[in-house]
């Protein structure tokens, strides 16, 4: 089945520099990549997704990147900000399927 | 307004005891899901269902059952509680195939 790693596991990042997150998966047929938020005590929530018929998206700070060929993409939230600090979830699934697998989570802080 | 919703929220049990956790949504959504969330390992799935009288098993399916009698409730059920088993709950719903997850907002359980 698909796996997922992501890295880091914990970022530290000053207010108003940027962060990124990677995951990487093993599927090749795995087509559709989204991240889900959660913050303290709260459910997961998505904040984008991305499609393997594109390779890049952006929603205001947030953009998301796809390399399908290294089977890779990343996370990048620009200008970050104290209501940015959260655990990230990058995850993936195919097409017709909508069983996501989840990596494991990074725990983003924003420092002041 | 639609929702999805969980309960209970927090338990507590002993080791060897049945727990059946609730959840319940109004989206209408035929897929639903139950995840696991601890410590380093994300959120991993437990058991899934795209319908009616449906059920599959997800990653760390062995203890746990659920029943889909109709379209609103997934009950997940550990037969017999274990101690590997304290962890928070999340049931989720997704209208489309590949789509968006609505999670609930989370169950915590605490086996003795």
């Amino acid at each position: 089945g698909e796996n997922v790693e992501q890295h880091p596991s914990t970022l530290s990042v000053q207010e108003g520099d940027s962060a990124v997150i990677k995951c990487t998966y093993s599927d090749s047929a795995s087509n559709y990549f989204p991240w889900y938020k959660q913050e303290l005590g709260k459910r997961p929530q998505l904040i984008i997704d991305i499609r393997s018929n594109v390779g890049e998206k952006k929603d205001q700070r947030i953009a998301v990147t796809l390399n399908k060929t290294a089977k890779h993409f990343s996370l990048h939230i620009t200008e970050t900000q104290p209501e940015d600090s959260a655990v990230y979830f990058c995850a993936a699934s195919k097409s017709g399927n909508e069983k996501l697998t989840f990596g494991t989570g990074t725990r983003l802080t924003i420092i002041p | 307004d639609a929702e999805i919703t969980q309960s209970p929220r927090h338990k507590i049990t002993e080791t060897g005891r049945q727990v059946t956790l609730a959840c319940h949504q109004t989206w209408n959504h035929n897929n639903m899901f139950w995840y696991r969330q601890d410590l380093g390992h994300g959120l991993r799935l437990i058991h899934y269902s795209y319908g009616v009288q449906d059920t599959n098993k997800g990653e760390v399916s062995d203890g746990y059952s659920v029943s889909r009698s109709n379209t609103e409730d997934l009950p997940l059920t550990l037969e017999s509680a274990a101690s590997s088993q304290t962890s928070v709950y999340f049931c989720a719903s997704s209208e489309s195939r590949s789509g968006e997850l609505f999670f609930g907002e989370g169950s915590r359980l605490t086996v003795l």
